[in-house]
Formats: structure tokens, sequence, C-alpha cells
């Protein structure tokens, strides 16, 4: 049974550049959430996806956009890159239930996205 | 979401239990305590989650007083490969559990030989 995988491992981009991560769920798994997480700093929250909709969303400008495809995998989209961009990008995947039990979330190894 | 503080580091010889401190003030009724881990380049891992009195499973201990407003994450007999920065969250992670995650800067634990 495969975790959280996310593609690719490390990337580098210029400053104003776009770019494309991917991430596929536990299987099982219908919640897919990103997170931020900068160097010595705990991850940050970036938008949730549900049923291939943004559900919630963190302190995070537009530029950031995602998508969720019908078989759960995610997409996070990152569009006029700044030097501050530069982090560790996780994926993580839960399972939606109403006040069932807990679903913890699976987090992905991430991808480290490097802004020169 | 209730704030956490918890110590930025410790270090602790093999073999020692560990046990880290986490406060939580405002810890409000609906609140879970939800500890994770994470090594370097890797995505945090969920350890251990309560909501009061004492929770072990195999990995660790999770002791809650009665007020709620502080909780200790306890590591027995660490080896090297227990060196990681633990997390401890504060929120609705129960009955919402697909509730953001609210990460602080964790403590980096060391385990020395």
């Amino acid at each position: 049974d495969a975790g959280v995988t996310q593609s690719p491992t490390h990337l580098i981009k210029t400053r104003g550049q776009q770019v494309t991560l991917r991430c596929s769920p536990k299987s099982g798994h219908d919640t897919v959430s990103w997170y931020q997480q900068a160097l010595g700093q705990g991850p940050q929250f970036i938008f949730q996806y549900y049923e291939e909709e943004e559900r919630q969303r963190g302190n995070f400008p537009d530029r950031f956009s995602g998508h969720q495809f019908p078989n759960y995998s995610s997409e996070l989209n990152v569009n006029a890159l700044l030097l501050g961009d530069s982090a560790l990008y996780l994926c993580a995947s839960s399972l939606t239930r109403d006040r069932v039990l807990n679903t913890e979330a699976f987090f992905g190894q991430g991808t480290r996205l490097t802004v020169v | 979401l209730a704030k956490t503080t918890q110590p930025i580091s410790m270090d602790s010889y093999e073999g020692q239990e560990v046990n880290i401190t986490c406060s939580h003030n405002n810890i409000a009724t609906n609140d879970y305590i939800t500890w994770y881990q994470q090594f370097p380049s890797q995505g945090p891992r969920f350890i251990i989650q309560g909501y009061k009195t004492k929770v072990t499973n195999e990995v660790a201990s999770l002791f809650i007083p009665a007020d709620r407003k502080s909780s200790t994450l306890s590591l027995p007999r660490v080896s090297l490969s227990d060196t990681a920065v633990y997390y401890c969250l504060v929120g609705d992670y129960f009955n919402s559990g697909n509730t953001p995650l609210v990460f602080g800067k964790g403590t980096r634990l060391s385990v020395i030989a």
C-alpha cells in the first residue's frame, strides 16, 4: 500500500518562473492538503482540496493555486516565483469523515523547491 | 486555535527517557493534543493524540493533566534514530479530521551516543 507520493523530490527554478508540484494521496484517502515549510520553521498550511474543490485556504497569495483530479491526486502551482518561495512543499492526505474516527494526516516526503 | 509553547531544543543520551513538555494555556473544550515527529527532508509523522489523562502506544506516551493547559510527550529509552523535530499541535483535530494543522517551530531533539 503506497503512502503519499510527491514529485519531483527536488526542483530549481528562476525568479518569475512558474512551477507545478504533484501529489498522489495514500490509497483510500480523498482529501489533500498542501503545506509550505521554510528552513527551521514548522509547516504552514496553504490550502486543502476535497471533491476537486478548494475547501480551505491559509494565508497565502493568489500566486499559489491548486487542483484536484477525479482520482484524488493533486497539483500545487506557484506563479511568478520569488526567492522567498524556496521551501519544502509537503502534501498531506486524509479521509473526510463527519464526526467518526479521527483520520490523521499522512505526509509525503516533500518537494524541495529552490528559487534562484 | 490554541497557541503552543515548547522548548526549542533538547539533548539526551541513548537509552534515556525523554520528556518534552508543551504549554497550551488557551486550549478549547473541543481541542485535542497531537504530536508529530519530523526527520530531516521528510514530512511529519503522526505519533500520538490525546484529550485528557494518559495515552500510550507503541512509540510514546502522552500525559495530560486535568486542567489540560499543558501536556508531556514521553519517549522511552531513546535511540539515535529518535533524533528529530517534535511538534505539539492543539486543535479540533478529532471531530474535524481535516482541520488544517497548525505547527509551531517544534522541539529539536538530539540523541547522543
